[in-house]
């Protein structure tokens, strides 16, 4: 069974406060990792998918690191908005000739005005 | 909205029951996921086909089985309900059948067993 941790679990920042949070994911057999954010009441967005060591991918105040030979993401937000509040998941896949994701827990996100 | 499907939105049966999930992906995606999101949960994969094929299969129950039809929409059939059965059931899909490209999720399928 493949161990995927998200830490923390919650976080509560006010708006304007940059944030970051980790995947961690066995380093052995990596071969991608994804980032998904959850809203209440919607469903799982896609944000990013990394597959080298050393990847950093940008969108808009988002931006995400990968180390694969550690075995963590990071996640950034910079200058947290209430929008942002959600639940951000990363999913892990294992080079197994399979492509399931095996997803953490996730972190959930409140950004307070 | 992603482009993907699920039908119904919600469903409260009984237990020992036979349900049947619907799910029509993306236009031009040949890949279709199931997940089941339990309370306290993660996101936890069931099954994944490709192209009318099942490609690969996680924690998928015995008594759960799906199917991906030749218009590539997929129905996951759900029988003898039990309690624990109770959860949120998404389908995603994606371009194609590797992990390199992202997931598009539907809005999910509540299903309560009473």
């Amino acid at each position: 069974i493949l161990n995927v941790e998200q830490s923390p679990q919650s976080l509560h920042v006010q708006e304007g406060d940059s944030t970051n949070f980790t995947c961690s994911f066995p380093s052995s057999n990596f071969y991608a990792l994804h980032w998904y954010r959850w809203e209440t009441a919607k469903s799982p967005e896609a944000l990013f998918v990394m597959t080298l060591n050393g990847d950093e991918k940008k969108k808009g105040r988002i931006s995400a690191t990968l180390n694969t030979k550690e075995g963590y993401s990071y996640l950034y937000i910079k200058g947290s908005q209430p929008e942002d509040s959600a639940t951000y998941l990363c999913a892990f896949i294992e080079d197994s000739g399979y492509s399931t994701l095996t997803f953490g827990k996730g972190t959930m996100l409140l950004v307070s005005p | 909205d992603s482009g993907v499907t699920q039908t119904p939105k919600h469903l409260i049966t009984a237990t020992g029951q036979r349900v049947t999930l619907r799910c029509s992906p993306r236009s031009g995606d040949l890949s279709v996921y199931w997940y089941q999101q339990s309370l306290d949960q993660g996101l936890q994969f069931l099954i994944q086909y490709y192209n009318g094929e099942e490609r690969a299969k996680g924690n998928i129950l015995e008594r759960f089985s799906a199917q991906q039809f030749p218009d590539l929409h997929s129905e996951l059939n759900l029988s003898s309900l039990e309690l624990g059965d109770s959860a949120l059931y998404f389908c995603a899909s994606s371009v194609d059948g590797t992990s390199l490209n992202e997931q598009y999720f539907g809005p999910g399928t509540r299903l309560t067993v009473t």
